[in-house]
């Protein structure tokens, strides 16, 4: 299958520390993205990182793609209780661009 | 606004009832999706459609159907053939410029299922 496989499946932490999620995938791909869920809303997207990318910021969001593990690392910096939600990430196939399939994700917890 | 407009937030089926859940978007984009997410999992693929009058099933096809008629709209219909339709529906939709291939997906606020 094209989708990503997120681990750890949950994640609990304290405020102020960091939170890194994991995603693994089987085939070629053009760029992967990372999404979060708040519970019982819709996705939204928070970042982008193409095949010939290695790392990527967005604010306290630091994303890593390494295609010859055919891995990527989200990592959450600082985190805050409003951080707690779902994680997915969704590997974009080569060749099948509009095809979007995402894993189970990874419910992160963040105790005040 | 541009946006992604799913309706109704909630809708309850009784058993052996078809039902139709609406995804609308003014965001002028080609590729629409939908998916079902059970409580505390992932999202499924139920079908997808890349243009008007095109779709394709996604893995969880069977007890759905679905509708391109027009870009903006991408209807997905609950069957009596889905037995176990409880479950909380995701529609999405993303540009398809160039290739498609690195553009985000923007998604609405979903419908929850109850069948009583």
């Amino acid at each position: 299958s094209q989708q990503g496989e997120e681990d750890p499946q949950a994640l609990s932490i304290q405020e102020g520390e960091n939170a890194t999620m994991n995603c693994s995938y089987k085939t070629s791909i053009n760029n992967l993205q990372w999404y979060r869920q708040n519970s019982g809303r819709g996705l939204v997207h928070l970042i982008l990182i193409r095949s010939n990318e290695r790392e990527k910021h967005s604010g306290r969001l630091r994303v890593t793609l390494d295609t010859s593990k055919k891995s990527s690392s989200l990592l959450i910096t600082a985190s805050r209780a409003a951080d707690t939600a779902s994680y997915f990430c969704a590997p974009n196939l080569s060749g099948g661009y509009n095809k979007l399939i995402f894993g189970a994700g990874t419910r992160l917890a963040v105790h005040p | 606004d541009g946006g992604i407009t799913q309706s109704p937030k909630y809708l309850f089926r009784k058993e052996g009832q078809n039902v139709t859940l609406s995804c609308e978007q003014n965001l002028n984009h080609d590729a629409m999706y939908w998916y079902r997410q059970d409580p505390g999992q992932g999202l499924r693929l139920i079908y997808y459609s890349q243009i008007v009058n095109d779709f394709q099933k996604g893995d969880i096809a069977e007890g759905y159907s679905v509708s391109r008629e027009k870009k903006e709209s991408f209807p997905l219909t609950v069957t009596s053939a889905q037995k176990n339709p409880t479950a909380f529906y995701l529609c999405a939709s993303k540009s398809s410029l160039g290739t498609g291939a690195n553009t985000e997906a923007f998604f609405g606020q979903g419908t929850r299922l109850t069948v009583v």
